[in-house]
């Protein structure tokens, strides 16, 4: 089993709609959780970060952590076609390491 | 704030060569991070740096690869003796030291074609 994983899609919405990008994970030493957005052979972007359990919005999106079910969402409202990339999810414990999922592709159709 | 800096963006190499990357952190960011991804897969830790010393490496980094960070400031990865398995995106990260350390900023990556 994968220490985190993330269902790769891909994922088409029309525009305006709600987005839920989701993973999971079997570590349960993560306590830093973070989403990152990668348009096509670009860096990963850092979207979202969270410490511990709880939601943390910011603009349109809002991130969810529950460390019970071992389970990080990414909400997206509103979506626009600029927000077609890829999302990653991204998590680490008490290593340096960022252990990443695979990345969900998202498309926004106008 | 000019971001994380890495050169070269593109590179292709015949099987057999050496290859050296360079990462330039952001400024006041001492943890620097190499990290390698390959197409539909998110990215692998390779290794990890706070100021000059490398103090975690992965099971990934086999001999061929070594980095170093002499100064504390830029980075370089050296790949010798390339193999086609080594083509991907070689991204390299920094982050400042806690209380504000716990966010990882990427830079553009450096693209490795082994040919």
């Amino acid at each position: 089993q994968k220490e985190v994983e993330q269902d790769p899609g891909p994922l088409s919405v029309p525009e305006g709609a709600i987005v839920s990008l989701n993973c999971t994970y079997s570590n349960s030493a993560f306590q830093y959780f973070m989403w990152y957005r990668q348009y096509s052979r670009k860096g990963p972007e850092l979207l979202m970060y969270t410490y511990s359990s709880g939601n943390k919005e910011d603009g349109r999106f809002t991130a969810q952590v529950d460390k019970s079910s071992k389970y990080i969402s990414l909400f997206i409202r509103d979506s626009q076609p600029s927000d077609s990339a890829t999302y990653l999810c991204a998590m680490r414990g008490g290593s340096e390491k960022l252990v990443f999922g695979k990345g969900m592709k998202l498309t926004v159709n106008p | 704030d000019t971001g994380v800096s890495q050169d070269p963006r593109h590179k292709i190499t015949k099987r057999g060569q050496n290859v050296t990357f360079r990462c330039d952190p952001i400024s006041e960011h001492n943890r620097l991070y190499w990290y390698r991804q390959t197409l539909g897969q998110g990215p692998e830790f390779l290794t990890y740096f706070q100021n000059e010393a490398q103090l975690e490496k992965s099971r990934l980094l086999s001999d061929r690869f070594s980095a170093e960070r002499p100064k504390g400031s830029f980075s370089t990865l050296e790949i010798q003796r390339t193999e086609q398995g080594d083509s991907a995106m070689y991204l390299c990260a920094s982050s400042p030291l806690p209380p504000s350390g716990n966010t990882i900023y990427f830079g553009e990556g450096s693209w490795l074609t082994v040919v």
